[in-house]
């Protein structure tokens, strides 16, 4: 597709439980970012990558939170031992690098993660 | 982190004009003014972004202060299509800096 896909759309998981959601940016976008995003807030930072490399990841809340990019393509965001607070909407985005021009990002329709 | 300061809440009527404010006083040189706006149950989708320059796009215009300390993202004239979360962001030209407030959600009323 032309746009940028996440999965699965809606994920419910159990307390405790593990989680793997995958992002397929647009192709040949060099950014990608991971967004939590809590019912009725803005989205919240997680990481950021530039190809395979992870430059920001300062937005991760524990270390239950994990994100890789390993062929600078397709990007998973895991969660580990799953806890209620960590439902929410996950959003992937990407965007192209054009060194000193500011481009737009374009951003999945989310995961839906609820920790049951 | 340079930050952006949106109204919680806006109202328009339909087919009225939108100018919905933000403020970025600790802008610094490199940073583009992008706006966002999401949709309920979507992603956030572009919307427009500027420099200095005030912009004109399909969508909306996005007008910037002559310091650079505010901008207004104008909607000519709303449709019901238009309701959504809108979000002024500071980015950075290496792009590696996108991160969100809490925007203005925008009704429209017909």
């Amino acid at each position: 597709g032309a746009g940028v896909s996440q999965s699965p759309r809606y994920k419910v998981a159990k307390r405790g439980q593990d989680v793997a959601l995958r992002c397929d940016p647009i192709s040949g976008h060099v950014s990608l970012f991971w967004y939590q995003q809590a019912l009725g807030q803005g989205p919240e930072f997680l990481t950021y990558f530039q190809n395979e490399a992870q430059l920001d990841k300062s937005g991760l809340p524990s270390d239950r939170f994990f994100a890789e990019r390993p062929e600078g393509s397709v990007s998973t965001l895991k969660i580990q031992r799953t806890q209620q607070e960590d439902s929410a909407v996950y959003l992937c985005a990407s965007s192209p690098t054009l060194g000193r021009v500011s481009t737009e990002a374009f951003f999945g329709q989310g995961t839906r993660l609820t920790v049951v | 982190d340079a930050k952006t300061t949106q109204p919680n809440s806006m109202e328009s009527n339909e087919e009225e004009p939108v100018h919905l404010p933000c403020n970025h006083s600790t802008i610094s040189g490199t940073d583009y003014i992008h706006w966002y706006r999401q949709l309920p149950s979507q992603g956030p989708e572009y919307v427009i972004h500027g420099l200095t320059s005030n912009v004109n796009n399909r969508m909306a215009s996005l007008a910037i202060a002559e310091d650079r300390k505010s901008s207004t993202l104008i909607l000519h004239r709303a449709t019901l299509r238009d309701a959504a979360v809108y979000y002024c962001i500071l980015r950075s030209y290496n792009n590696n800096d996108m991160r969100f407030g809490a925007g203005t959600r925008l009704t429209v009323k017909p």
